[in-house]
């Protein structure tokens, strides 16, 4: 069956250190990922895809992720966590015509 | 959220009531989705529209109709509401199959008492 788990409900970080949000995928075909971000009572924004071109992935804000075919893994980091990072962030696959699979969601607290 | 709108914002109804929610878009995309997110679900998807008149149901479709007689517009309909309706709607849109992300409304605060 096809899925993404974000392996965090939350994660806490300080301002100014790295930020680590996981994702794995589950999935037959060698899908597109998405990662989106929410802030309160705020529609999803897109912050990066991957599309099966560089496996390093630049978003906006400072964010990138990783694909990892061998780990079906997608994570996003960035290198240093401001206060308006604070926010859920979503891992969607999309694998195939309009089956797109959500994360259940990644809380992320940013402490000054 | 540029290019797409949802009204109303938040609406409060009765069980039993119909309810419309509507999703306008003037970035001209094929493609509109309805969306509902709850507590420990993610988003799941409703339904969503390829075209004009052309709809199709998605994982949580029972309870809900849609319409698109313009190519800005996607309306969703509940027809009778329940409480397990109350959540926060939201409407998407894209300009192919998702291929190259989503555009999110802002979303549609709706409880049903």
């Amino acid at each position: 069956a096809q899925s993404v788990t974000q392996l965090d409900s939350h994660v806490s970080v300080s301002e100014g250190t790295p930020v680590l949000l996981r994702c794995n995928y589950s999935s037959s075909y060698s899908p597109s990922l998405f990662w989106y971000v929410q802030h309160p009572n705020k529609g999803l924004q897109l912050l990066l895809k991957y599309t099966s071109a560089a496996t390093l992935v630049k978003g906006i804000n400072g964010f990138e992720a990783e694909f990892k075919k061998s780990e079906t893994s997608f994570h996003l980091t960035k290198p240093s966590a401001h206060m308006s990072d604070a926010a859920e962030y979503f891992c969607v696959a999309l694998t195939g015509g309009f089956k797109t699979i959500f994360g259940a969601g990644t809380r992320l607290f940013v402490k000054a | 959220d540029a290019g797409i709108t949802q009204s109303p914002r938040h609406k409060v109804t009765e069980t039993g009531t119909p309810v419309t929610l509507r999703c306008h878009q003037t970035e001209n995309h094929r493609y509109m989705y309805w969306y509902r997110q709850d507590p420990g679900h993610g988003l799941r998807l409703i339904h969503y529209s390829y075209g004009v008149k052309d709809t199709d149901k998605g994982e949580v479709s029972d309870g809900y109709s849609v319409s698109r007689s313009k190519t800005e517009d996607f309306l969703l309909t509940l027809e009778s509401a329940t409480s397990s309706q109350t959540s926060v709607y939201f409407c998407a849109i894209s300009e192919s199959a998702a291929n190259y992300g989503y555009t999110f409304g802002s979303g549609t605060r709706l409880t049903v008492v």
